[in-house]
């Protein structure tokens, strides 16, 4: 298993402004994911974070409102930008250690934009 | 299009048994996995099948179907932790995982 730090847990922001929210592994993954929950509702993949390249971004997502930062095996950011009411929403950071494996997720961050 | 279809609700007494279905419609198929999710907090992995049949964890139990596309979560001895949303995932041939939307199951005393 996985122990993952994500923080903020919680944030309200103001709209126009940008948020960055971070995830820490304890032990080095290759498979690291960044997905959003909206009350009662599935969870969506935004992103795979990739170690030493560009994420690659789901439909509907884009670099520049959510550009994503790995800079090493066990880390990876997520900057929520030019934030806008519709934005509210849990942003989960998730691993997996392998394709056929299951997914572990950090604690979440709950986001609302006013 | 890829889908995950599961019930949106569910009631069920304590101490009794509950089985929430799930049927899914995935560009190949590499897993059918179950999470736990707590109001409030990040789902938790139950089960994975990638074979036909079932598969027992302690009160928890999990069955695959591939022919038929089908899975359920069948849980006994329900108690009043048990209440949370059940979320059904299957993994395409890409190995990306497909997300319903959830059954939030409500236990009774």
């Amino acid at each position: 298993s996985a122990v993952i730090s994500q923080k903020p847990s919680r944030d309200i922001c103001q709209r126009g402004t940008s948020l960055t929210i971070q995830c820490q592994v304890d032990s080095q993954v290759t498979m690291m994911f960044w997905y959003r929950q909206q009350p009662g509702q599935s969870l969506t993949l935004i992103a795979t974070a990739n170690q030493g390249s560009e994420a690659t971004y789901e439909s509907g997502f884009v670099i520049d409102k959510f550009p994503i930062s790995r800079p090493n095996l066990t880390f990876s950011t997520l900057t929520v930008s030019n934030m806008s009411p519709e934005d509210s929403s849990i942003y989960l950071c998730s691993v997996e250690y392998g394709e056929g494996t299951e997914a572990f997720f950090g604690q979440g961050t709950r986001l609302t934009v006013v | 299009g890829q889908n995950i279809d599961q019930p949106t609700e569910m009631t069920a007494t304590e101490g009794a048994i509950v089985q929430i279905n799930c049927t899914y419609q995935t560009s190949g198929f590499n897993g059918l996995f179950w999470y736990q999710q707590h109001a409030g907090e990040a789902p938790t992995f139950l089960s994975y099948n990638v074979l036909d049949g079932l598969e027992e964890k302690g009160r928890f139990s999990s069955f695959l179907s591939r022919s038929k596309g089908y899975s359920y979560l069948l849980l006994k001895e329900l108690q009043m932790k048990d209440s949370a949303s059940y979320l059904c995932a299957a993994k395409d041939s890409n190995y990306q995982l497909i997300w319903g939307a959830g059954t939030k199951l409500i236990i009774k005393p």
